[in-house]
């Protein structure tokens, strides 16, 4: 059971570049969510799915762009990278709103310049 | 505006000794908390929670207890040992489909 798998692990980019970052879950959860995380802050949400074809905003939405055509996959889009979105980001999943823990991915690292 | 604050950055404690991580919240709507752990290069995982009905939960070496009036979380890790050693997070939830996750505490557990 591979959970929450989340690819590229790292990424450099130039500014104005864009690319997707890529999430995966295979424990069929509803509820997607796309977090970053600056050093010596908490996690930060950007964008969150409550099932394949419905996204909404989070705290932390600017930048980025998201859909949700499947259950399994949450791909999240940076458009025209600036060094403002430099963090690690995490995709996590959940199998109903309210009580219930994230299961995380480990993160891609992305740095613009 | 930081509504869930965890305020030691960092915390060393001697391997068979007890270790307590605080976090503090702003908000009285927030009525489930959870502790994570996360290694370096990996995601964080799901260590306890609580419910705001309660006061304490117990998983082996874990126990949360949760302080209501005083809005004040804290995570008892007895007894400590190295593997221990990671960050962690504090997040709580208010009674919809937002966490709010504080800064993390870096735990050194020394043999």
């Amino acid at each position: 059971n591979a959970g929450v798998t989340q690819t590229p692990k790292f990424r450099i980019l130039k500014i104005g570049q864009s690319m997707t970052l890529q999430c995966t879950q295979d424990m069929n959860h509803n509820y997607m969510y796309w977090y970053r995380q600056d050093p010596g802050m908490g996690l930060k949400l950007i964008y969150y799915s409550v099932g394949a074809g419905i996204t909404d905003k989070g705290e932390v939405p600017n930048g980025y762009n998201v859909s949700r055509s499947t259950t399994e996959d949450f791909p999240l889009r940076l458009e025209l990278a600036a060094p403002s979105q430099t963090s690690v980001y995490f995709c996590a999943s959940s199998p109903r709103q309210g009580n219930s823990p994230l299961h995380f991915g480990n993160g891609t690292r992305l740095t613009v310049t | 505006d930081q509504q869930v604050k965890q305020n030691s950055p960092s915390l060393s404690v001697q391997e068979g000794r007890i270790s307590i991580l605080n976090c503090d919240y702003t908000n009285s709507m927030f009525d489930y908390f959870l502790w994570y752990k996360k290694y370096p290069a990996e995601g964080p995982t799901f260590l306890i929670s609580i419910s705001s009905i309660k006061d304490k939960n117990e998983d082996g070496r874990f126990t949360v207890f949760l302080n209501k009036s005083a809005k004040h979380l804290s995570l008892h890790i007895v007894p400590s040992q190295p593997g221990d050693s990671a960050v962690y997070f504090c997040a709580a939830l208010p009674a919809g489909n937002q966490f709010y996750f504080g800064t993390g505490t870096s735990l050194t557990v020394i043999p």
